[in-house]
């Protein structure tokens, strides 16, 4: 089983600011890499697929890099609705998802 | 509307069975997989089963291998996931989800999610 590491834990961070969250793949998932934003009491939201490309409607302060086990979401400037828990997804041999980070305002 | 709906969960004795169901609309179902996804309250995101569009490949999380059973019926927009032997363990907030793609083997993201069913595992 591939297993993914995401950290920070939290990352406390002020609106407006640029927000960097990071997660390592146990093994080399190649780009077959997502990121998902989950909101309290909300179902989780495809955010950046293909470990850079942004899903339909997702605004372009999102940015994701990286390939094989290295990865990165970039927040470039904070709006408050981008405070929530972020996972990070591969699928490259089957499914596992990171154990997310907490977004909070700083 | 593209939408996923799922029913089926409740609170269950450990050792007794359920039955979830996901109602797909607003896509072509049959054009892609499809998958559970659960999250324990307070914990992350876990990765349950997928199944391609036709039903050809079905993949299980080693959790659940041999007490779960995936299964679609394209005929009614549906998606299925017995759970038999059930644990405390399996106690979690189920999710229906799209597959970007027709595989079920490790091959897309998920693109669209249903807001979940609550499975408690209890005496």
């Amino acid at each position: 089983e591939i297993v993914m590491t995401q950290s920070p834990a939290t990352l406390s961070v002020s609106p407006g600011e640029r927000a960097t969250l990071s997660c390592r793949a146990s093994q080399s998932v190649s780009s077959n890499l997502a990121w998902y934003q989950q909101k309290p009491g909300q179902a989780p939201r495809l955010l950046i697929y293909g470990a850079s490309t942004r899903a339909t409607g997702i605004p372009a302060r999102f940015s994701g890099s990286g390939s094989g086990t290295e990865f990165t979401l970039t927040i470039s400037s904070l709006q408050s609705e981008d405070f929530a828990v972020y996972y990070c997804q591969q699928y490259n041999n089957w499914y596992t998802f990171g154990q997310g980070t907490k977004l909070e305002i700083k | 509307e593209v939408q996923l709906v799922e029913s089926g969960g409740g609170l269950v004795q450990p050792g007794r069975s359920l039955r979830l169901s996901c109602a797909a609309s607003g896509f072509t179902f049959d054009d892609y997989a499809m998958h559970w996804v659960r999250q324990a309250p307070g914990k992350g995101l876990e990765w349950v089963s997928g199944i391609s569009w036709n039903s050809g490949s079905i993949g299980y999380a080693d959790s659940v291998k041999g007490r779960f059973t995936i299964s679609r019926d394209n005929a009614k927009n549906s998606l299925y996931l017995q759970m038999n032997s059930l644990r405390a363990e399996d106690t979690a907030l189920y999710y229906c989800a799209k597959d970007t793609g027709i595989a079920a083997a490790g091959t897309n993201a998920f693109d669209i999610w249903g807001q979940g069913t609550m499975v408690t595992v209890s005496s």
